[in-house]
């Protein structure tokens, strides 16, 4: 089944602990992205990246870190977490960038305390 | 920063009836993709619809077709025969101008479906 997969699921954790959240694609898709969603902003881009070791800042990338070391993981970074960086997270792929608009994981609720 | 604006953040509609979702966005391209997406409960993003700015004719998939204006910026979305399964988050999403990898959603519509 073609999809994005994204782990965990639920994560809850400190001020200051380092985490990371993994990212898959099983689609050989070039483009994938990292968004947060919070309530009454909608989904706002974090990462993108177009292809292996090409990333770039999407509208909110301070505190954040991403790596494509390969075409089908996109893992994101959270060096130092704050409680301001609660939040859902969202991992996608695109075959095409915006054009053909983006398969999404299934979220990774966070929680900094 | 692009801006993606939904005006309605809650609407209500019963079953079989039809309901409609606006959307405005700004560009200063002259072809580019639109699209809407569903957010159920479950949290999980669903493309509803992908609208090419060069054609003229509105998209369709299925029950959901999009009520494009092009001079207005405007890309509603329009329901028919609404389900209760229709019942989500609704959300509008646009490239950048410049960028087409930055890609900026509106801050939804919340639709619920009324038996």
């Amino acid at each position: 089944e073609a999809q994005v997969t994204q782990n965990p699921r639920y994560l809850i954790t400190v001020t200051g602990k380092k985490l990371t959240v993994t990212c898959s694609q099983n689609m050989n898709h070039e483009y994938m992205s990292w968004y947060r969603q919070d309530p009454g902003l909608g989904l706002r881009q974090i990462y993108y990246s177009m292809n292996v070791e090409v990333t770039d800042k999407g509208d909110v990338p301070e505190g954040y870190k991403v790596s494509r070391k390969e075409k089908r993981n996109f893992p994101l970074i959270l060096e130092s977490p704050s409680p301001n960086q609660t939040s859902l997270y969202f991992c996608a792929s695109s075959l095409g960038g915006a054009t053909y608009g983006y398969t999404f994981g299934s979220g990774t609720r966070l929680t900094v305390v | 920063a692009q801006t993606v604006t939904q005006s309605q953040p809650e609407m209500s509609v019963q079953e079989a009836e039809t309901v409609t979702l606006s959307c405005t966005y700004d560009t200063s391209e002259n072809n580019y993709y639109l699209f809407w997406y569903k957010q159920p409960p479950s949290r999980q993003m669903i493309l509803v619809i992908r609208q090419e700015a060069y054609k003229q004719q509105n998209a369709t998939e299925n029950r959901f077709s999009v009520n494009f204006q092009k001079a207005a910026k405007s890309f509603s979305l329009k329901i028919s025969d609404s389900q209760l399964g229709d019942t989500a988050m609704y959300f509008c999403a646009s490239p950048e101008s410049l960028n087409f990898n930055k890609f900026y959603f509106g801050s939804g519509t919340k639709l619920n479906v009324k038996p």
